[in-house]
């Protein structure tokens, strides 16, 4: 089955600076990549996601971008600000497949 | 508002004990899913269903069960047979071809 990684399990960056979070998946046949953000005691928000027929996807400050032949895929959060602290998962599969692969997940700490 | 519901957010069980956790969810999503979160390991899925009246295993199914009789509705039973069933629990839906939405989980602990 899709095995996914996240690197690293942490991230600590300032207030204002950017944070990148990167995935590898193991399977070249997933084409549909989430990513959620979870704060805690809830359950995860899906953020952004990408298919494979695009290379990067943008929505204000948050970006994905996606390397098929390199089978990664990484989130860029610009300006980070203290309500971005939270863990980032990010997933993989089949488009029109239900059954996701999840990363272990990334604790992102923004410091004011 | 639409959305997925998950009760109760604390629940606790005791030895021998079957605990049966809810998700409704009235975004009249097809597909309905159980994941286990547990620290430093990501969400793992534990049982699925695509339609009203069947369901599938997932990668960690025993000493779970599931009904799916309600298109709204699918509790899970962790029953005691799951010998280690101190985790957080998440219910997420998804409508055809739409990305998976989360209710805001249980968190299942032994006395």
């Amino acid at each position: 089955g899709e095995n996914v990684e996240q690197h690293p399990s942490t991230l600590s960056v300032q207030e204002g600076d950017s944070a990148v979070i990167k995935c590898t998946y193991s399977d070249s046949a997933s084409n549909y990549f989430p990513w959620y953000k979870q704060e805690l005691g809830k359950g995860p928000q899906l953020i952004i996601d990408i298919r494979s027929n695009v290379g990067e996807k943008k929505d204000q400050r948050i970006a994905v971008t996606l390397n098929k032949t390199a089978k990664h895929f990484s989130l860029h959060i610009t300006e980070t600000q203290p309500e971005d602290s939270a863990v980032y998962f990010c997933a993989a599969a089949i488009y029109g497949n239900n059954r996701l692969a999840f990363g272990k997940g990334n604790q992102v700490v923004v410091i004011p | 508002d639409g959305g997925i519901t998950q009760s109760p957010k604390y629940l606790f069980r005791k030895e021998g004990q079957n605990v049966t956790l809810s998700c409704e969810q009235n975004l009249n999503h097809d597909a309905m899913y159980w994941y286990r979160q547990d620290p430093g390991q990501g969400l793992r899925l534990i049982y699925y269903s695509q339609i009203v009246n069947d369901f599938q295993k997932g990668d960690i199914a025993e000493g779970y069960s599931v009904s799916r009789e309600k298109k709204e509705s699918f509790p899970l039973t962790v029953t005691s047979a799951q010998k280690n069933p101190t985790a957080f629990y998440l219910c997420a839906s998804s409508g055809s071809n739409q990305p998976q939405h989360f209710g805001d989980g249980t968190r299942l602990s032994i006395l």
